[in-house]
């Protein structure tokens, strides 16, 4: 099992771009989160999905679109790149009837917004 | 006030030392307790839940104080590969627990030769 992967790694954007984060597991897992997290502000949740084909806003949403099309996926979307999104953020997903509350990460995207 | 404190760290330690981490949280209707590890450029890691009646696994000891809302973590003889940055992780207390799910800042601890 490859558990959470991240595409990309890495990416550079100028101000006003927009670019898409793609999580995907293959834990099936029902639960999927997104994360950034910044210098001295731990990890904050950004959307979250408890099932394929829902969504809902964690503690930082504005600026950032998700969608659960399918179980293993969970894409994050940048409309409009701004600075303010430059961050390192992270997948995670888990299964609460068997893991409770335990989140698998996956390596995380380095986004720098120029 | 930050709804999960940690200590602020950086703690610097020799091998074979016991350090002991802190964190506190706000919201009294939390359920759930955890501690993550992240090591340096990497994605957290489950190192351990915390229960009530307290919980350890091997060197590391998790103890959880409803009352005075707080948690904390002990690590005995510590080893070069216990340096890391520790997350304290705690949840519900939302709607559901997902969107309740809040990390502290987290506290470095490097173990020196």
């Amino acid at each position: 099992n490859a558990g959470v992967t991240q595409t990309p790694k890495f990416r550079v954007l100028k101000t006003g771009q927009s670019m898409t984060l793609l999580c995907a597991q293959d834990m099936n897992h029902e639960y999927m989160y997104w994360y950034r997290q910044d210098p001295g502000m731990g990890l904050r949740l950004i959307h979250y999905s408890v099932g394929e084909g829902t969504t809902a806003k964690g503690e930082v949403p504005d600026g950032y679109n998700v969608s659960r099309l399918k179980k293993q996926n969970f894409l994050l979307g940048l409309e409009s790149a701004a600075p303010s999104q430059t961050s390192v953020y992270f997948c995670a997903s888990s299964y609460p009837p068997t893991s409770g509350d335990t989140q698998y990460f996956g390596p995380g995207t380095r986004l720098t917004v120029l | 006030r930050k709804e999960v404190e940690q200590d602020p760290g950086p703690f610097n330690v020799p091998e074979g030392a016991t350090v002991a981490f802190n964190c506190t949280y706000s919201n009294s209707a939390s359920q759930s307790f955890f501690w993550y590890r992240q090591d340096c450029r990497k994605e957290p890691k489950l190192l351990m839940s915390v229960y009530s009646s307290g919980n350890e696994d091997g060197r590391f000891t998790a103890q959880l104080n409803r009352a005075s809302q707080y948690i904390s973590l002990l690590i005995r003889d510590s080893k070069l590969s216990d340096s890391a940055t520790y997350l304290c992780v705690v949840s519900g207390g939302g709607k559901t627990s997902y969107d309740k799910v809040i990390f502290g800042p987290g506290t470095s601890l490097s173990v020196i030769p």
